[in-house]
């Protein structure tokens, strides 16, 4: 079935760094979703992307579509202890539920 | 205006025991879907309530059974628990079904023991 892949697992960076996550999927994705889970908390929805090679910017954080619209990445500027947390993209493709990634936890040491 | 609520928060059962988990949708959504999370990986799809019949399911057994109401609360029920069920459970509402997104709830954590 259709998977999607989530690099790193797990990145430590210190606060006012930057930080990136892909995803990518052996199969073209209609749409992508992009969550963030805090510690001990639930998925948030941040955003959805739709079309090729789509960017779009919420603040600091920057979200990216693959012009085969087969991979994704959020990137995060100057990154915040507010930052912390599990952030997951999913496959949101048709009418199917979503396909989650395996998520990359982000820890930001102030 | 409330969001996604679920019920109970925790529960500890032992293995063969069933379960009965609770949620509310978000005020407004139509749609139901369950999730189970473990240590330390992304939300897995149990299936998906709309208008009261399951219209999508994930690769879980026929343990796994759920229902919805006519005022869009689900319930999902697990049967012959194994200690491998051990897991948050977490429930997400949107409007229609499909890939809309999903608003959360705080889940519950089901610990087999």
């Amino acid at each position: 079935g259709q998977q999607v892949m989530q690099i790193p697992q797990y990145q430590h960076v210190q606060e006012g760094e930057d930080f990136t996550t892909y995803c990518n999927s052996s199969t073209t994705l209609s749409n992508i979703q992009w969550y963030k889970q805090r510690p001990g908390g639930h998925p948030v929805f941040l955003i959805q992307l739709v079309k090729s090679g789509e960017v779009k910017k919420q603040k600091r954080l920057t979200f990216q579509f693959g012009e085969a619209k087969k991979n994704s990445s959020l990137h995060i500027t100057a990154t915040q202890t507010t930052d912390v947390g599990t952030y997951f993209c999913a496959d949101s493709t048709g009418r199917r539920a979503l396909t989650f990634g395996s998520g990359t936890r982000l820890q930001v040491q102030p | 205006d409330a969001g996604v609520t679920q019920s109970p928060t925790h529960l500890i059962k032992t293995r063969g025991q069933q379960v009965t988990l609770r949620c509310s949708p978000k005020s407004g959504h139509d749609t139901v879907s369950w999730y189970q999370q473990a240590l330390g990986q992304g939300p897995q799809f149990i299936f998906q309530y709309y208008e009261e019949e399951e219209r999508q399911r994930g690769n879980f057994p026929d343990r796994f059974s759920g229902h919805q109401f006519p005022n869009y609360s689900s319930e999902l029920n697990v049967n012959a628990l194994l200690l491998g069920d051990s897991a948050l459970y977490l429930c997400a509402s949107s409007q229609g079904q499909g890939s809309q997104p999903q608003h959360f709830g705080d889940g519950t954590r089901l610990s087999i023991l």
